[in-house]
This record gives structure tokens, sequence and C-alpha cells, in this order.
């Protein structure tokens, strides 16, 4: 799991809070990703950046900003989040289209959020 | 739409016994197939995929999954179980008509018995 590293692992927060996110890649991937783990659910897929551009908006609420400042970094904002927001949120990265149809994603080991 | 079904959301095997653990698929074009497992408290790891080619495809600890185009179905199997290949297993699904993501199934338990 070194390969991708989500910073915090836990993390609580008021529904008024502002937090954000942190994921990080260190295989030389060109495509990020965030999703939204929660129980007995189908990993939702939140946003997917390429080159450091926003390629996929998956009608996420606004209460979600996602930032991808290079190709190994990537964050999550997060402002008055709901309690149904409370899940796991993982990354992942992979090497983009370049890599055609055997394009693989690689996870990171998650954020858990709970909003009081 | 693409869309994947775990059908079995707890598969309990006795340690050394072989395991299955289902999933079919539906997709437009043709199929790129991924498992993932998760441990406690930790991210999915990939385990195997199928793109092309021969239908079995060996991966990671042993596992190794049947791709089966008439039933559509990419099932996850191990010759035998053991105690550490406890966890929650995802398949996936990437349609090559279409766009570059994944689409998940629900997730299958499994659980081996010592």
């Amino acid at each position: 799991e070194t390969g991708v590293t989500q910073t915090p692992r836990h993390l609580v927060m008021g529904m008024t809070n502002k937090k954000s996110l942190k994921c990080e890649q260190h295989l030389g991937h060109n495509a990020m990703y965030w999703y939204k783990q929660s129980a007995k659910k189908p990993l939702e897929l939140m946003f997917v950046y390429n080159f450091k551009e926003q390629t996929e908006n998956n009608s996420v609420p606004s209460r979600f900003s996602p930032e991808c400042p290079n190709s190994s970094h990537l964050f999550l904002h997060l402002h008055t989040l709901q309690p149904e927001d409370s899940a796991l949120y993982l990354c992942a990265s992979s090497q983009g289209s370049l890599a055609g149809a055997w394009d693989t994603q690689y996870f990171g080991p998650g954020t858990r959020l709970t909003v009081l | 739409a693409q869309s994947v079904a775990q059908p079995e959301d707890q598969v309990n095997v006795a340690e050394g016994n072989p395991l299955t653990v289902k999933c079919t698929y539906s997709v437009s074009g043709n199929p790129y197939l991924f498992w993932y497992v998760q441990y406690p408290n930790r991210g999915l790891q990939f385990l195997l995929k199928y793109i092309t080619g021969d239908n079995l495809v060996k991966g990671s600890y042993g596992f190794e999954a049947e791709f089966n185009k008439s039933q559509t179905s990419f099932h996850l199997k191990k010759p035998s179980a053991l105690v550490s290949d406890s966890a929650l297993y995802f398949c996936a699904v990437r349609d090559g008509a279409g766009a570059n993501n994944l689409f998940f199934g629900t997730g299958t338990r499994l659980t081996v018995i010592p």
C-alpha cells in the first residue's frame, strides 16, 4: 500500500467544519480518482483526473470539492457535510488512457470519515 | 449500461477446501474484468484482471478467475482456502466500448473457517 498514501486515516468533523483529505501516489501514474465506500453499496466514483484535468464529476454535491495540483497529489476539500456523508473515502491512481484496455487502478488505504 | 452483480453477500468455506466467489457482469462492448480484495481497515488491493487471451487468469496469493463469455461470468477461485483469505472481495468491470471508468459490485465477504 505504499504506492498510494492517504491522510488522515481517520477524521471526525462537525457539519460546520472545513477539512481536507489528501492523497499522494508514488507510482508515476497520470490518472487519480476519488471513491466513496458505504456499507452494502457498490463503490461510488466521485471524481476522475487525467493529467491534472478533471474528466469526471459523478453528480457529486458541491460540498465536496476536489483539487489536483499535479499528477501525484489529489485533495478532497470538505465543507458543511451531512451525517450521511460518513463513509470510507478511497483514492486510487492508474496510468490512465495511455494504458488503454490494460489500465489498472491501485488504491490507497482510505480515510474513514465520520460527520457528527 | 455497465453493471456487476455479486449474488452472495457472504461465503463461508472451511480451511483447505476450494473456494469460489461469484461475479456476473453486463456491458455493451468487450468486458475488462477485475478482482480486488479488501482487508479490514485497508484499501482495495488488486488481485487479477482479464483483458483478452486465455480465459483462465492467474493472480496474486494463489487466486485465479475464469472468464466465461456465454454466461457473462468471472468467478474467483482458489484450490485451497487459507484463514488469511478471509476478507471482502470486489468484482469490477470496465466497458471496452465506453469510458475508462470501473464499475464495482457490492462485494462478497469471504470467511474461511479453521
